[in-house]
């Protein structure tokens, strides 16, 4: 069974710009959620969607937004780029959302770097 | 509100030692742990997860973790350390919430990154 995949693996960008991130669940799979990892903050959790609906959002401003697909796919999105939103971008996929404890897989991430 | 500690954000072993990295979590309800590895440039996997049922967990790769719910505890080690266990390991919790319930998504600690020397 095929992994978390995320596109791009690599993105440079520049300040100002906005940024997209796609994350493919592993097939079956209806929650993704979407962390955050820089050396500074650690891993911070960004937002979780099931059945195309925000479920959960962490603490982090309105640049950052996401969606889902009808086929779990989700993307990220980072409006008006800031030297901080540099990081690494991991998307994780489970089989059910919300409360349940079903493990996270996690995807390669997506390095972001903002110039 | 949650909170997860590891203690070390670096440790080194010899091959063959014992591996023993600490992870102390913060709870007012019985917590659902994790232990997550994270080799480099890839992303998170996991190792065991703990969900209120036998308090020694093991895991994948010779890994095992012992909750302790008087030392608020959940340590990860192994027996005998591989070259090939190099990587840097992260300890979280499921957050609660404000409710008591579970919110799926992971707090994590800092993270230990671990060195096995020949």
């Amino acid at each position: 069974k095929a992994g978390v995949t995320q596109t791009p693996r690599y993105l440079i960008k520049t300040r100002g710009q906005q940024v997209t991130l796609s994350c493919s669940p592993i097939s079956g799979h209806r929650s993704v959620s979407w962390y955050q990892q820089t050396p500074g903050q650690g891993l911070q959790f960004l937002f979780e969607y099931f059945s195309e609906t925000q479920r959960n959002k962490g603490n982090f401003p309105g640049r950052f937004s996401g969606r889902q697909f009808s086929n779990s796919r989700s993307e990220m999105n980072v409006s008006t780029l800031e030297l901080g939103d540099s990081a690494l971008y991991l998307c994780a996929s489970r089989k059910t959302g919300g409360s349940s404890t079903d493990t996270q897989y996690f995807g390669p991430g997506t390095r972001l770097t903002v110039l | 509100a949650q909170s997860v500690t590891q203690l070390g954000s670096h440790v080194s072993v010899s091959e063959g030692a014992l591996v023993l990295l600490r992870c102390n979590y913060s709870s007012s309800v019985p917590p659902y742990l994790f232990w997550y590895v994270q080799y480099p440039n890839q992303g998170l996997q996991l190792l065991l997860k703990y969900t209120s049922a036998a308090t020694l967990v093991k895991g994948i790769n010779g890994f095992e973790a012992e909750f302790k719910k008087s030392e608020t505890s959940f340590h990860l080690t192994k027996p005998s350390a591989h070259m090939s266990d190099a990587a840097e390991y992260f300890c979280a919790v499921s957050d609660l919430g404000n409710y008591g319930g579970s919110q799926g998504n992971l707090i994590f600690g800092k993270g230990t990154k671990l060195s096995v020397k020949p």
